[in-house]
């Protein structure tokens, strides 16, 4: 039961033009929401996260936009550079009563931004 | 740099066999976790460590154990392998348990032939 989803296993940009990236999830139990690029041969960097009490939390040119009610969120970057070419992960959490985080992650978007 | 450090990171086995992957949480932080990614799944959360003490188990096999040191470093062992065991094995460590951002070493890509 693939509890966090990320439909689309690939997305090409033009450097300088915006990303989106989606994410839906199925658990209404989750809490936090947080978003990691990974590039090869390493491990997932955390870029931005956002709590279930917001819709929109900005870092930079990282956004990410969460709507409860269609239980989905999305990650924009503006403008798209060459070296934000990588696989990015969605992942949620729940921390329930107890005092653990375990990450539930989507099984990840390449994004390639060509020059 | 997470700061976060595994060895090795590469290992090459026999199915059978038994292997010991190590991770070294940053510097402060009391909670380990251990994920498998393999090529047909995702990031699978493996098991949790708080301050020594085992915190939340996920889909982990019985054949895997783990345990976190008083200097809280971890360690995953792996035995009696199987060809579908070949994965990266991801360590990642927080502040407290209950915080939610946590940040992930290299890896370790296990290869079992």
């Amino acid at each position: 039961d693939q509890q966090v989803k990320q439909n689309s296993p690939s997305l090409s940009v033009q450097e300088g033009r915006i990303s989106i990236l989606n994410c839906d999830y199925t658990n209404s139990m989750f809490d936090y929401f947080l978003w990691y690029k990974k590039y090869p041969a390493e491990g997932p960097t955390f870029l931005i996260s956002i709590s279930s009490i917001k819709d929109k939390n900005e870092d930079g040119r990282f956004t990410v936009f969460l709507n409860k009610s269609a239980k989905h969120l999305s990650l924009h970057i503006v403008p798209s550079q060459p070296g934000d070419s990588a696989v990015y992960f969605c992942a949620a959490s729940a921390i329930g009563g107890g005092a653990t985080n375990k990450l539930i992650f989507g099984t990840g978007t390449l994004l390639a931004v060509q020059p | 740099d997470s700061g976060v450090t595994q060895t090795p990171k590469h290992l090459i086995t026999a199915t059978g066999q038994r292997v010991t992957l190590r991770c070294s949480p940053r510097s402060g932080d009391l909670s380990v976790y251990w994920y498998q990614q393999s090529l047909d799944q995702g990031l699978q959360f493996l098991i949790q460590y708080y301050n020594g003490e085992e915190r939340a188990k996920g889909n982990i096999l019985e054949r895997f154990s783990a345990q976190q040191f008083p200097d809280l470093h971890s360690e995953l062992n792996l035995s009696s392998l199987e060809l579908g065991d070949s994965a990266l094995y991801f360590c990642a460590s927080s502040v407290r348990a209950g915080t939610y951002e946590q940040y992930f070493g290299p890896g370790t890509r296990l290869t079992v032939t």
